[in-house]
């Protein structure tokens, strides 16, 4: 089986740095996709690693630790359009089905 | 532009009766899935089919049941809806995971079921 663990939620200011956490146990590994959701609408793709290392892309980037069952997400200068759930999710063994966590949801404040 | 769409957006049946919820993409992706979303849950997987004549049960498999009779269409029915089937429903698809294909879900737009 999988288990993914990422915070509940998490507060941050305008304009700041945020990091949001994701740890995960699974029998095989084949990648971590992280999603962003907004209130009432379906998740979007954001990121996606396989290998050890950063993935960076604009505002956002990821980084994983296959030794660790480790990812983060980093969203860099904050912006009120960037409150949101956040979903890590992994595929594992069977390489075309993700199993997701029950997300984050961040609260951007001014 | 290629896209995946679901019907009903927001359907309210009664406890006993059949339902069906429509999912249909134009992106010609062999693989579909269709998850709920309840809060403090978030995305549970029920069934996932990578082409046609394919399925497969999810985590969460029991009163729900898929079919796959082309590539673009992939029906979630539930057999008798059940109060405890109330919930967001959201279809997906995605291209077969490979050495240029990271597998992304490309999600429809939801279902809301209310089961009274």
């Amino acid at each position: 089986g999988q288990n993914i663990d990422q915070p509940t939620e998490m507060t941050a200011t305008e304009g700041a740095i945020v990091q949001i956490n994701c740890t995960y146990q699974t029998s095989g590994f084949n990648g971590l996709f992280w999603y962003q959701q907004h209130a009432g609408e379906a998740p979007t793709f954001l990121s996606y690693n396989v290998l050890d290392g950063l993935e960076e892309k604009g505002r956002f980037s990821s980084f994983l630790s296959r030794s660790k069952g480790y990812s983060y997400l980093l969203l860099k200068e904050l912006q009120m359009k960037d409150s949101a759930s956040y979903l890590c999710a992994v595929t594992g063994t069977n390489a075309g089905k993700s199993t997701f966590g029950d997300g984050t949801t961040l609260t951007v404040k001014p | 532009d290629a896209e995946i769409t679901q019907s009903p957006r927001h359907k309210i049946t009664e406890t006993g009766r059949q339902v069906t919820l429509a999912c249909h993409q134009t992106w010609n992706h062999n693989n579909m899935f269709w998850y709920r979303q309840d809060l403090g849950h978030g995305l549970r997987l029920i069934h996932y089919s990578y082409g046609v004549q394919d399925t497969n049960k999810g985590e969460v498999s029991d009163g729900y049941s898929v079919s796959r009779s082309n590539t673009e269409d992939l029906p979630l029915t539930l057999e008798s809806a059940a109060s405890s089937q109330t919930s967001v429903y959201f279809c997906a698809s995605s291209e077969s995971w490979g050495p240029t294909n990271t597998g992304e879900l490309f999600f429809g737009e939801g279902s809301r079921l209310t089961v009274l």
